[in-house]
């Protein structure tokens, strides 16, 4: 059963620590992308990435970092550095050529 | 930056009534998407428009591009409880390998 797959589904964050959140995908799509969604608030896009071991920053990706090592992980850890990581996180990829993306089932990042 | 505007931002209808949601995008664009997101779920494609004044129609849902390729409005005919959810509408720039989305309409539903 082919798809994209976000762990966990909810995850809890203490002050001034590091957490990652998982993306994986078995469609065998060369790119992949990080939103953040928060409360009626539209997606922002935090990075995205074209082919493995190359990734662009999006439009906050302040706070935020990435990974591409393999064509169907790509992992966002976020930093101490982000000040207000409590979001709905999405990620998504698709084929080259293909403008329509799939989306994983999220995670929710909330702080303790 | 390229900016794409979405209104109205909530929408509640009794059931049975139309709905529509509109788009704006500060440039011009290659390619609009339309995405439907229920309640506690992630964004589902449902459309792509890409000729400029084009109309899709999948069953009572009517999406339409602008002639100048700078809005589209998605229209929903007779709306039933499965409708609720969010639209966002996402706009394809040329050369750009990234979608800008609207901020989305919240569909609700009086049955």
């Amino acid at each position: 059963d082919g798809g994209i797959t976000q762990s966990p589904k909810y995850l809890f964050r203490k002050e001034g620590q590091n957490v990652t959140l998982s993306c994986e995908q078995n469609l065998n799509h060369d790119a992949m992308y990080w939103y953040r969604q928060d409360p009626g608030q539209g997606l922002r896009l935090i990075y995205y990435s074209q082919i493995v071991n190359d990734f662009q920053k999006g439009d906050i990706a302040e706070g935020y970092s990435v990974s591409r090592e393999k064509k169907e992980s790509f992992p966002l850890t976020v930093t101490s550095a982000q000040k207000n990581p409590t979001a709905f996180y999405l990620c998504a990829s698709r084929y080259r050529g293909d403008e329509k993306l799939f989306f994983g089932s999220g995670t929710q990042l909330s702080v303790l | 930056g390229q900016q794409v505007m979405q209104i109205p931002q909530y929408q509640h209808v009794q059931e049975g009534e139309d709905f529509t949601t509109y788009c704006n995008s500060s440039t011009t664009l290659s390619n609009i998407q339309w995405y439907k997101q229920r309640p506690g779920g992630h964004p589902v494609f449902l459309i792509q428009l890409v000729k400029s004044g084009e109309v899709k129609k999948q069953k009572r849902l009517t999406f339409q591009f602008g002639e100048a390729k700078k809005n589209s409005s998605l229209h929903i005919t007779a709306t039933q409880t499965t409708d609720v959810g969010t639209y966002f509408c996402a706009g394809g720039v040329q050369g750009a390998q990234k979608l800008v989305f609207g901020q989305g309409t919240r569909l609700t539903i009086n049955p």
